[in-house]
């Protein structure tokens, strides 16, 4: 794809722990999705974020997980007092902004977090 | 809600086989129907898409034609290679414009292609 740059690839977090994943789009897109897969599992929709709004934050759990995607800068998801059913890859994608029409979401590569 | 079911995997073939990976939906309108491969230790790709009814989305030999009077979309292909060895994801979107919007997906099917 055009280049949606998670980082990092691999992360290790303790048990109380915070994680800090990073997305940068595709560059011109203006809408940053955010996705986890648990293991053995489908994608499941967590946020949906616009420059500086969060549009759709169903998927998100209430409590200790945070996302935002600043004016200049990449999107960020955080997870504070991580436990160990955080264990999961999380993905981002980007797309275009609304009106392109025909155009798909790029996925980036993930970001596997491990809580030991 | 909005829902979408894959057959189980694994599915193991041989070379040149012919697949089909059947792939069902519950939407309420007109969603967007796409399947998303992912490699071992890769992100998604988009493989193939169908807007409206009718379509038949196709790339790299793939097929899928979105078929509402059954609501499926199952992915066809005439002769698997071992490289096509993957996790195929089904996924519908809300947006029937084509904008991908939030995606809904199925729990991904194995495929394993032996030489």
């Amino acid at each position: 794809n055009a280049g949606v740059m998670q980082n990092p690839r691999h992360l290790v977090r303790r048990r109380g722990q915070e994680a800090r994943l990073r997305c940068s789009p595709v560059k011109g897109h203006s809408h940053v999705y955010w996705y986890r897969q648990l293991p053995e599992e489908g994608l499941k929709f967590m946020v949906y974020l616009q420059k500086e709004n969060i549009i759709d934050e169903s998927g998100m759990p209430k409590e200790r997980f945070s996302a935002e995607f600043p004016k200049e800068g990449p999107s960020i998801l955080r997870i504070q007092q991580v436990v160990r059913g955080d264990s999961a890859a999380y993905f981002c994608a980007s797309s275009p902004p609304a009106g392109q029409r025909n155009t798909e979401a790029f996925f980036g590569q993930g970001t596997r977090l491990t809580v030991v | 809600g909005n829902s979408v079911t894959q057959m189980e995997g694994p599915v193991t073939l041989s070379e040149e086989a012919f697949l089909t990976i059947n792939c069902t939906y519950t939407a309420t309108g007109y969603p967007s129907l796409f399947w998303y491969v992912q490699y071992p230790g890769e992100g998604l790709q988009l493989l193939l898409k169908a807007t409206k009814a009718d379509d038949k989305g196709s790339n790299k030999g793939f097929e899928a034609t979105y078929r509402k009077e059954t609501t499926s979309f199952h992915l066809e292909k005439g002769s698997v290679q071992v490289s096509d060895s993957a996790v195929y994801f089904c996924a519908l979107s809300d947006k029937g414009s084509g904008n991908t919007g939030k995606l809904i997906f199925g729990q991904g099917t194995t495929l394993q292609v032996k030489p």
